[in-house]
């Protein structure tokens, strides 16, 4: 079964300093996974993916995750916090099937 | 615009009523998907076509609900007797037809907000 546990529900940093959102996935297979940032009355927008190439991915807008399989983790991070940021933002695995497995979300707080 | 279309954005009806919501996926995307999420959570799951065959389905796609998607190409939602738990936010979301669509991700649209009141 495939599932992501988001660590924390609300993360607030100070504009200007690094962001980390904490993501944990369970898979049989070998997982897919991805970041979701989805701002107030938008879409949900793909930041990256990893597809079990490179462990380091880089998105969009500076942020970047790192793919621990000792550690089944996702991370999600960025050096430094924009205002435009605050968002809420979802971990989501998929194995070799159809569907995507999210995370409850992490709402991100910018504070000026 | 090339994106995925959802309408209506809101739709509030009274418990009981019928209600159906509209999806038009990006055009050369051949798979299209039908996901829920109520406040604090994320998506869930509720089905799957390819072109225009329905290839899956959810536990949570109760009797009371039924997806097309007739000519491979846009997709209608239909919820009858609707009940106050169904409000939520119904998100369509279209993908590349490649092998694995976990290669690729989903293209999700804005959503259709439902309020069953």
């Amino acid at each position: 079964a495939q599932s992501v546990t988001q660590l924390d529900s609300h993360v607030s940093v100070s504009e200007g300093t690094p962001v980390l959102l904490r993501c944990n996935y369970s898979s049989s297979y070998s997982p897919s996974l991805f970041w979701y940032v989805q701002h107030p009355n938008k879409g949900l927008q793909l930041l990256l993916k990893y597809t079990s190439a490179a462990t380091l991915v880089k998105g969009i807008n500076g942020f970047e995750a790192e793919f621990k399989k000792s550690e089944t983790s996702f991370h999600l991070t960025k050096p430094s916090a924009h205002m435009s940021d605050a968002a809420e933002y979802f971990c989501v695995v998929s194995d070799l099937g159809n569907q995507f497995y999210f995370g409850t979300g992490t709402s991100l707080t910018v504070i000026p | 615009d090339t994106g995925v279309s959802q309408n209506p954005r809101h739709k509030i009806t009274k418990r009981g009523q019928n209600v159906t919501f509209r999806c038009d996926p990006i055009s050369e995307h051949n798979r299209l998907y039908w996901y829920r999420q109520t406040l604090g959570q994320g998506p869930e799951f509720l089905t799957y076509f390819q072109n225009e065959a329905q290839l899956e389905k959810s536990r949570l796609l109760s009797d009371r609900f039924s997806a097309e998607r007739p000519k491979g190409s846009f997709s209608t939602l239909e919820i009858q007797r609707t009940e106050q738990g169904d409000s939520a936010m119904y998100l369509c979301a279209s993908s590349h037809p490649g092998t694995f669509v976990a290669n690729y991700g989903y293209t999700f649209g804005s959503g259709t907000r439902l309020t069953v009141v």
